[in-house]
């Protein structure tokens, strides 16, 4: 049980262009979700969260018009990265967690490259 | 501020000898303890938790970790590591009151040597 998945595992883009990323619960009901951005060989860095219905709350320095979240059912979560650039080339996981308890499920991860 | 600490960035353990990663955090209160396994490329797989009872808890692939709530710990232990367990090992904390994100220490890289 309690499994995530993340859609694409992996993704190139143009710069300029427009990425979405799905996070799925695909056992249980997520009444939050998380985002995370992963540079190499660092820990996690915590972007957004959100909440099934309401908006997503941001992180410090995160910007929310260049890095959408909508979370529009209870097990599904997607991030859009507007406008892509270079540096935003990262390794993004999305983690879930039941109403049950404060314990968070992780997806696989997503690889953008933008070119 | 909370705050987890990973004192070993790296640790190469020969295959088949037992293993202990160090994870100490600050926090008023006793928070919950999770330790998560990462491997190259991929998300974080949960190890186990330690919410209250007993300190000594048992987790995936022969893991367990031990709460100690004098040193403020949540070391990870196993008795025999596999080639398979090379990874990045991450501890993280979310205080007990309310829903709270979680607090990462940087991680611990762990290398298994023949």
């Amino acid at each position: 049980g309690a499994v995530v998945s993340q859609h694409p595992s992996r993704v190139i883009c143009k710069s300029g262009t427009s990425v979405k990323i799905e996070c799925r619960s695909l056992d249980f009901q997520a009444t939050t979700m998380f985002w995370y951005r992963q540079f190499p060989k660092k820990s996690l860095m915590l972007m957004a969260t959100s909440n099934e219905g309401s908006k997503a709350t941001y992180e410090q320095g995160v910007e929310k018009d260049k890095f959408l979240i909508n979370h529009a059912s209870l097990t599904l979560s997607t991030l859009t990265v507007t406008s892509a650039h270079p540096e935003d080339s990262s390794f993004y996981i999305c983690s879930a967690r039941t109403s049950r308890d404060e314990t968070q499920y992780f997806g696989p991860g997503t690889r953008l490259l933008v070119l | 501020a909370q705050s987890v600490t990973q004192p070993d960035i790296h640790i190469t353990v020969s295959e088949g000898a037992s293993l202990e990663l160090r994870c100490n955090y600050s926090y008023g209160a006793t928070p919950y303890l999770f330790w998560y396994v990462q491997s190259p490329g991929q998300g974080l797989q949960l190890l186990l938790k330690y919410f209250s009872g007993d300190t000594l808890v048992q987790g995936i692939k022969g893991f367990e970790a031990e709460f100690k709530r004098s040193q403020s710990s949540f070391n990870l232990r196993k008795p025999s590591v596999h080639w398979s367990d090379a990874a990045e090992y991450f501890c993280a904390v979310v205080p007990p009151s309310g829903y709270s994100t979680l607090t990462f220490g940087k991680g611990t890289m762990l290398l298994v040597s023949p």
